[in-house]
């Protein structure tokens, strides 16, 4: 059971170039989410999808888009990117929305922006 | 974020050793959530807690969340290696929401 796949791991871009980040989950949970993880500020919520076809911003949703594919993919895309955007980036699913449905996480991807 | 505070920053134990990680909330907890993360890897679920008082316990890491919901405590038993990580603690403060807020995470060493 892979659970959450994230691809690429690893990417380096330089400034000003467009990126699409991919996530795919074989768990059938309806909920998804992506967050960045940076050192001394912790992980921060971009944007979710409580179901397919809805997405909503999170703390950080700047400089960033969302696509809810389907059920299984979530999509992250960074239009132009930026410096500030270097970070570890996490994709994670759940069952649903509320306090007894834990979130499940990918491996992460890691993006330099130079 | 500032709403959810781990202690301590990172912590080096030999291994044997007990230890305590805590997880303090400047709100009610409908929800608390903890985390290990190995270098490299993403979050693996550990336990939730939602009610005050609640206690749960998988193989030596206990966790407990205290009776006004605002404080969570995460203890290991007799520490070895494979505890090392980074543990985080994750809240839901408005109870289901969608967005969880996370703490700034732990970091633990433990030495053979």
């Amino acid at each position: 059971n892979a659970g959450v796949t994230q691809t690429p791991k690893f990417q380096v871009l330089k400034t000003g170039q467009s990126m699409t980040l991919q996530c795919a989950q074989d768990m059938n949970h309806n909920s998804m989410y992506w967050y960045r993880q940076d050192p001394g500020m912790g992980l921060r919520l971009i944007y979710y999808s409580a179901s397919e076809g809805t997405t909503d911003k999170g703390e950080v949703p700047n400089g960033y888009n969302v696509s809810r594919l389907n059920k299984r993919e979530f999509s992250l895309r960074l239009e132009s990117a930026a410096p500030s955007q270097t970070s570890v980036y996490f994709c994670a699913s759940s069952l649903a929305a509320g306090a007894t449905k834990p979130q499940h996480f990918g491996d992460g991807t890691r993006l330099s922006i130079l | 974020s500032q709403e959810l505070e781990q202690s301590p920053q990172s912590l080096i134990v030999q291994e044997g050793k007990n230890l305590t990680i805590n997880c303090t909330s400047s709100k009610t907890l409908y929800g608390l959530y903890w985390y290990k993360q190995k270098y490299g890897e993403g979050l693996i679920f550990l336990m939730m807690l939602q009610k005050g008082g609640e206690e749960k316990s998988h193989e030596k890491i206990t966790a407990k969340l205290d009776e006004k919901k605002q404080q969570s405590s995460l203890h290991i038993t007799a520490s070895q290696p494979s505890h090392a990580g980074i543990y985080l603690c994750g809240a839901d403060f408005q109870g289901g929401s969608e967005k969880l807020v996370f703490g700034k995470g732990t970091k633990l060493t433990v030495n053979p």
